[in-house]
Protein backbone atom coordinates (compact mmCIF):
# COMPACT_ATOMS: atom_id res chain seq x y z
CA UNK A 1 0.00 0.00 0.00
CA UNK A 2 0.99 3.41 -1.08
CA UNK A 3 -0.13 4.95 2.47
CA UNK A 4 -1.95 8.01 2.71
CA UNK A 5 -1.48 10.23 0.07
CA UNK A 6 -2.19 13.80 0.02
CA UNK A 7 -1.78 16.56 -2.58
CA UNK A 8 -0.47 18.93 -3.25
CA UNK A 9 2.66 18.90 -0.66
CA UNK A 10 2.78 22.75 -1.05
CA UNK A 11 0.36 25.22 -1.69
CA UNK A 12 0.80 29.41 -1.74
CA UNK A 13 -2.57 31.05 -2.28
CA UNK A 14 -3.15 35.09 -2.13
CA UNK A 15 -5.98 36.06 1.15
CA UNK A 16 -9.51 35.70 0.00
CA UNK A 17 -8.91 32.87 -2.20
CA UNK A 18 -10.53 29.03 -1.81
CA UNK A 19 -8.43 26.18 -1.47
CA UNK A 20 -8.80 22.34 -1.42
CA UNK A 21 -6.80 19.99 -0.01
CA UNK A 22 -7.37 16.28 -0.78
CA UNK A 23 -6.44 13.15 1.11
CA UNK A 24 -6.15 9.55 -0.25
CA UNK A 25 -6.43 7.28 3.26
CA UNK A 26 -5.27 3.35 3.37
CA UNK A 27 -7.33 1.01 1.44
CA UNK A 28 -9.92 -0.53 4.52
CA UNK A 29 -9.16 1.79 7.18
CA UNK A 30 -12.21 2.92 8.61
CA UNK A 31 -11.50 6.43 10.28
CA UNK A 32 -10.61 9.65 8.42
CA UNK A 33 -8.88 12.23 10.22
CA UNK A 34 -7.36 16.25 9.53
CA UNK A 35 -5.07 17.74 11.73
CA UNK A 36 -3.29 21.18 11.52
CA UNK A 37 0.08 21.75 12.71
CA UNK A 38 1.84 24.85 13.33
CA UNK A 39 5.02 26.09 15.55
CA UNK A 40 2.35 27.78 18.46
CA UNK A 41 -0.50 25.03 18.72
CA UNK A 42 1.22 21.97 17.69
CA UNK A 43 -0.60 19.35 16.17
CA UNK A 44 -4.66 20.18 16.48
CA UNK A 45 -7.74 17.74 14.98
CA UNK A 46 -9.82 19.70 13.26
CA UNK A 47 -12.17 16.54 12.18
CA UNK A 48 -12.69 13.10 11.33
CA UNK A 49 -14.47 10.65 9.89
CA UNK A 50 -15.56 7.11 10.29
CA UNK A 51 -16.82 5.14 7.59
CA UNK A 52 -17.28 8.04 5.78
CA UNK A 53 -19.53 9.99 8.37
CA UNK A 54 -18.16 12.93 10.20
CA UNK A 55 -18.25 12.05 13.73
CA UNK A 56 -16.37 15.47 15.58
CA UNK A 57 -15.79 18.87 14.13
CA UNK A 58 -15.44 20.93 17.22
CA UNK A 59 -12.21 21.47 16.08
CA UNK A 60 -12.81 23.12 13.07
CA UNK A 61 -11.77 26.62 13.57
CA UNK A 62 -14.73 28.52 11.37
CA UNK A 63 -17.34 28.37 9.24
CA UNK A 64 -14.57 29.11 6.64
CA UNK A 65 -13.64 25.76 7.06
CA UNK A 66 -15.48 22.52 6.07
CA UNK A 67 -14.42 18.76 4.87
CA UNK A 68 -16.09 16.13 3.03
CA UNK A 69 -15.40 12.55 2.69
CA UNK A 70 -18.04 11.55 0.03
CA UNK A 71 -16.55 7.91 0.11
CA UNK A 72 -13.83 5.55 1.65
CA UNK A 73 -11.33 6.63 -0.57
CA UNK A 74 -11.49 10.31 -1.00
CA UNK A 75 -11.60 13.59 1.15
CA UNK A 76 -10.80 17.21 0.93
CA UNK A 77 -10.53 19.94 2.92
CA UNK A 78 -11.69 23.36 1.77
CA UNK A 79 -10.94 27.13 3.34
CA UNK A 80 -13.17 29.31 1.43
CA UNK A 81 -12.11 32.34 1.81
CA UNK A 82 -8.29 31.95 3.09
CA UNK A 83 -6.12 34.22 5.41
CA UNK A 84 -2.83 34.50 6.38
CA UNK A 85 -3.47 32.32 9.82
CA UNK A 86 -4.79 29.44 7.92
CA UNK A 87 -0.82 29.14 7.18
CA UNK A 88 0.32 25.75 8.15
CA UNK A 89 0.98 22.03 7.62
CA UNK A 90 -2.37 20.17 7.03
CA UNK A 91 -2.12 16.42 7.96
CA UNK A 92 -4.35 13.65 7.22
CA UNK A 93 -4.35 10.40 8.90
CA UNK A 94 -6.12 6.95 8.56
CA UNK A 95 -6.76 4.06 10.87
CA UNK A 96 -8.20 0.77 11.26
CA UNK A 97 -11.65 0.54 13.58
CA UNK A 98 -11.37 0.84 17.33
CA UNK A 99 -10.24 -2.17 18.55
CA UNK A 100 -6.90 -2.22 15.98
CA UNK A 101 -6.50 1.63 16.37
CA UNK A 102 -4.89 0.79 19.54
CA UNK A 103 -2.34 -1.44 18.25
CA UNK A 104 -1.31 -0.19 14.99
CA UNK A 105 -2.05 3.83 15.43
CA UNK A 106 -3.09 6.42 13.06
CA UNK A 107 -1.14 6.54 9.30
CA UNK A 108 -0.06 9.85 8.73
CA UNK A 109 0.23 11.31 4.63
CA UNK A 110 3.23 13.78 4.40
CA UNK A 111 0.93 16.73 4.85
CA UNK A 112 0.24 20.07 2.46
CA UNK A 113 2.17 22.83 3.58
CA UNK A 114 -0.06 25.86 2.85
CA UNK A 115 0.72 29.64 2.66
CA UNK A 116 -1.59 32.04 2.52
CA UNK A 117 -0.15 35.84 1.31
CA UNK B 1 -8.75 23.13 31.63
CA UNK B 2 -6.96 19.90 29.51
CA UNK B 3 -3.35 20.14 28.94
CA UNK B 4 -0.95 17.45 27.62
CA UNK B 5 2.93 18.78 28.69
CA UNK B 6 6.12 17.48 27.08
CA UNK B 7 9.27 18.21 28.15
CA UNK B 8 11.46 21.08 27.19
CA UNK B 9 11.25 21.63 23.79
CA UNK B 10 14.76 20.09 23.11
CA UNK B 11 16.71 17.31 24.28
CA UNK B 12 20.59 17.15 23.55
CA UNK B 13 22.06 13.34 24.15
CA UNK B 14 25.93 11.96 23.58
CA UNK B 15 25.21 8.94 21.39
CA UNK B 16 24.92 5.86 23.12
CA UNK B 17 23.46 7.14 26.52
CA UNK B 18 19.37 6.75 26.88
CA UNK B 19 17.05 9.20 26.28
CA UNK B 20 14.14 10.41 28.36
CA UNK B 21 11.53 11.79 27.45
CA UNK B 22 8.31 13.05 29.68
CA UNK B 23 4.83 13.43 28.96
CA UNK B 24 2.33 15.03 31.72
CA UNK B 25 -1.48 15.87 31.24
CA UNK B 26 -4.14 17.06 33.54
CA UNK B 27 -7.57 17.12 33.42
CA UNK B 28 -7.56 13.62 31.15
CA UNK B 29 -8.56 10.02 31.87
CA UNK B 30 -6.93 8.40 28.60
CA UNK B 31 -7.96 5.18 28.03
CA UNK B 32 -4.57 4.15 26.18
CA UNK B 33 -1.41 6.88 25.49
CA UNK B 34 0.63 6.43 22.01
CA UNK B 35 3.94 7.86 20.80
CA UNK B 36 5.16 8.72 18.15
CA UNK B 37 8.02 9.75 16.20
CA UNK B 38 8.02 12.87 13.35
CA UNK B 39 10.81 13.58 11.18
CA UNK B 40 11.10 17.14 9.47
CA UNK B 41 9.35 17.73 6.38
CA UNK B 42 6.90 14.05 7.01
CA UNK B 43 4.43 13.24 9.28
CA UNK B 44 4.09 11.39 12.44
CA UNK B 45 4.99 7.70 12.63
CA UNK B 46 3.23 5.47 15.16
CA UNK B 47 6.08 4.05 17.38
CA UNK B 48 4.14 2.35 20.43
CA UNK B 49 1.43 2.04 22.61
CA UNK B 50 0.37 1.21 26.57
CA UNK B 51 -2.60 1.05 28.23
CA UNK B 52 -3.88 2.39 31.25
CA UNK B 53 -3.92 -0.89 32.94
CA UNK B 54 0.06 -1.29 32.07
CA UNK B 55 2.61 0.07 33.49
CA UNK B 56 5.72 -0.71 30.81
CA UNK B 57 6.14 -1.76 27.22
CA UNK B 58 8.86 -2.39 25.15
CA UNK B 59 10.00 -2.35 21.71
CA UNK B 60 13.37 -2.83 20.60
CA UNK B 61 15.53 -0.18 22.50
CA UNK B 62 12.51 1.92 22.90
CA UNK B 63 10.47 1.17 26.46
CA UNK B 64 7.09 3.36 27.45
CA UNK B 65 6.36 3.47 31.19
CA UNK B 66 2.67 5.00 32.40
CA UNK B 67 2.13 5.72 35.64
CA UNK B 68 -2.10 7.23 35.65
CA UNK B 69 -1.41 8.34 39.51
CA UNK B 70 1.44 10.45 38.69
CA UNK B 71 -1.00 11.31 35.34
CA UNK B 72 2.98 10.70 33.08
CA UNK B 73 4.46 8.53 30.52
CA UNK B 74 7.88 8.60 30.32
CA UNK B 75 9.36 7.00 26.85
CA UNK B 76 12.90 6.24 26.81
CA UNK B 77 15.54 5.31 23.89
CA UNK B 78 18.33 2.95 25.07
CA UNK B 79 21.93 3.28 23.35
CA UNK B 80 20.79 5.96 21.21
CA UNK B 81 22.27 6.88 17.97
CA UNK B 82 22.12 10.25 15.98
CA UNK B 83 19.57 8.34 13.72
CA UNK B 84 17.27 8.67 16.51
CA UNK B 85 17.21 12.63 16.17
CA UNK B 86 13.61 13.59 15.92
CA UNK B 87 10.82 14.93 17.06
CA UNK B 88 8.70 12.87 19.55
CA UNK B 89 5.06 12.80 20.02
CA UNK B 90 2.78 11.59 22.99
CA UNK B 91 -0.95 11.29 21.98
CA UNK B 92 -3.80 10.63 24.84
CA UNK B 93 -6.59 8.69 23.46
CA UNK B 94 -9.83 9.86 25.38
CA UNK B 95 -12.44 7.33 27.22
CA UNK B 96 -15.20 9.53 25.72
CA UNK B 97 -14.10 8.26 22.26
CA UNK B 98 -11.34 6.06 21.76
CA UNK B 99 -11.09 6.98 18.24
CA UNK B 100 -10.09 10.39 19.17
CA UNK B 101 -6.30 11.24 19.49
CA UNK B 102 -5.22 14.35 21.32
CA UNK B 103 -1.33 15.06 20.30
CA UNK B 104 1.67 16.94 23.23
CA UNK B 105 3.42 19.87 21.56
CA UNK B 106 6.40 16.81 21.25
CA UNK B 107 10.05 17.48 22.13
CA UNK B 108 12.82 17.62 19.89
CA UNK B 109 15.66 14.85 20.45
CA UNK B 110 19.41 15.39 18.83
CA UNK B 111 21.83 12.58 19.39
CA UNK B 112 25.23 13.79 18.70
CA UNK B 113 27.87 11.63 17.76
Amino acid sequence: DAGVIQSPRHEVTEMGQEVTLRCKPISGHDYLFWYRQTMMRGLELLIYFNNNVPIDDSGMPEDRFSAKMPNASFSTLKIQPSEPRDSAVYFCASSHRDGDQANYGYTFGSGTRLTVV
Amino acid sequence: SQKIEQNSEALNIQEGKTATLTCNYTNYSPAYLQWYRQDPGRGPVFLLLIRENEKEKRKERLKVTFDTTLKQSLFHITASQPADSATYLCALALYSSASKIIFGSGTRLSIRP
